[in-house]
């Protein structure tokens, strides 16, 4: 149990769906995160936000929305995904960004299938 | 980020000190070492880090070379809850924990 908490932990969607994944910490950090990891393949960035702001956007395909409606939530919402958008999502947080020595703790992970 | 080195996989038997070794020649000195592992289908688990010193808490302990370019991480007792991938990562100025391949460590009886 690290503090942080992701829901659903399993989700199965069609290509025409729209589906939101939640994120909750309980540590009292002001940055969070979310990442994909894709099969057998390393965790990718995919956004940051500090103090609720945006501050990082690795590219990421405009399906995939984040929302940080405060420091302790983070929403990752989807629309009109592809088959090749199954992967695990993790959210992270840590106490603060653009800090080197931050420590981030992980979530247990979205398990996401587009069919 | 300097990029590091790992073995794809290890084997360790229950009880004995797993040493998982990570190589980052081009580390540079303000650069901190860290180790994640992750556990199969979990997300990752926070081990330890460090910059120059060796360090050690209640899961490991992380030993660095004098030059920096190389360290090694010691589980003293290995369990088999204790098999999972697991990450060394350089970083410096960022929050961007870069991952790469890892190394898988099998735990056996």
């Amino acid at each position: 149990e690290t503090g942080v908490t992701q829901t659903p932990r399993h989700l199965v969607m069609g290509m025409t769906n729209k589906k939101s994944l939640k994120c909750e910490q309980h540590l009292g950090h002001n940055a969070m995160y979310w990442y994909k990891q894709s099969a057998k393949k390393p965790l990718e960035l995919m956004f940051v936000y500090s103090l609720e702001e945006r501050v990082e956007n690795n590219s990421v395909p405009s399906r995939f929305s984040p929302e940080c409606p405060n420091s302790s939530h983070l929403f990752l919402h989807l629309h009109t995904l592809q088959p090749e958008d199954s992967a695990l999502y993790l959210c992270a947080s840590s106490q603060g960004w653009g800090r080197s020595q931050e420590t981030q703790y992980f979530g247990p992970g979205t398990r996401l299938l587009v069919l | 980020d300097a990029k590091t080195t790992q073995p794809p996989s290890m084997d360790c038997a229950e009880g004995r000190a797993a040493n998982l070794p990570c190589n980052h020649s081009t580390i540079s000195g303000n650069e901190y070492v860290y180790w994640y592992r992750q556990i199969h289908s979990q997300g990752p688990q926070y081990i330890i880090h460090g910059l120059k010193n060796n360090e050690t808490n209640e899961m490991a302990s992380l030993i660095i070379t004098e030059d920096r370019k190389s360290s090694t991480l010691i589980l003293p007792h290995a369990t088999l809850r204790d098999t999972a991938v697991y990450y060394c990562i350089v970083r410096v100025n960022t929050d961007k924990l870069i991952f790469g391949t890892g190394t898988r460590l099998q735990v056996f009886p």
